[in-house]
């Protein structure tokens, strides 16, 4: 089954903690992304990669960090979280011009 | 001013209704359109491209107005379990950024 999977899906962590959400694709897509989706603001984009070592910065890319060491995943890094972080996180590749989003990843950071 | 704006509703209609969406866009170098279904607690999910010719998928009917800068959606013979949020996507050509409307909420009632 084609998919995009996150983990963790919920994390309640503290300020200052270094965090990664890791993300899998099995489609083969080379195109990845982060958003955060907040109410009132809609879905951001945070960072994409468009192939394995080959990254840039969203609308959003502030407190975040990414890396796409392999073409399959492409973690996203909180160095040091801040409550302004919590947010649904979710994972996209895209295919063409369609976006395949993962389950999210619902982050409140204290 | 948003990039992308859609009235946030609630729309609240009754089975069998038909409804309609609106979504307007600032950038005139807009040049790929979609609307995106979430559900509530869910990833967004793909519904449909919107074609310059306008286009149709059982229910659902997609349109693009370039002069005044909009796109619509409209979903016939409303069903229960088209009760979501209906988020517009747009996207300039050569970037890799989509734009993300807010959504709009919609919820189908017996």
């Amino acid at each position: 089954e084609a998919q995009v999977t996150q983990n963790p899906r919920y994390l309640i962590t503290v300020t200052g903690k270094k965090l990664t959400v890791t993300c899998s694709q099995n489609m083969n897509h080379e195109y990845m992304s982060w958003y955060r989706q907040d109410p009132g603001l809609g879905l951001r984009q945070i960072y994409y990669s468009m192939n394995v070592e080959v990254t840039d910065k969203g609308d959003v890319p502030e407190g975040y960090k990414v890396s796409r060491k392999e073409k399959r995943n492409f973690p996203l890094i909180l160095e040091s979280p801040s409550p302004n972080q919590t947010s649904l996180y979710f994972c996209a590749t895209r295919r063409e011009d369609e976006q395949y989003f993962g389950p999210g990843t619902r982050l409140t950071v204290t | 001013r948003k990039e992308v704006e859609q009235d946030p509703g609630p729309f609240n209609v009754p089975e069998g209704a038909t409804v309609a969406f609106n979504c307007t866009y600032s950038n005139s170098a807009s040049q790929s359109f979609f609307w995106y279904r979430q559900d509530c607690r869910k990833e967004p999910k793909l519904l449909m491209s919107v074609y310059s010719s306008g286009n149709e998928d059982g229910r659902f009917t997609a349109q693009l107005n370039r002069a005044s800068q909009y796109i619509s959606l409209l979903i016939r013979d409303s069903k229960l379990s088209d009760s979501a949020t209906y988020l517009c996507v747009v996207k300039v050509g050569g970037s890799y950024i989509p734009t993300f409307g807010r959504g709009t909420s919609l919820i189908v009632h017996p």
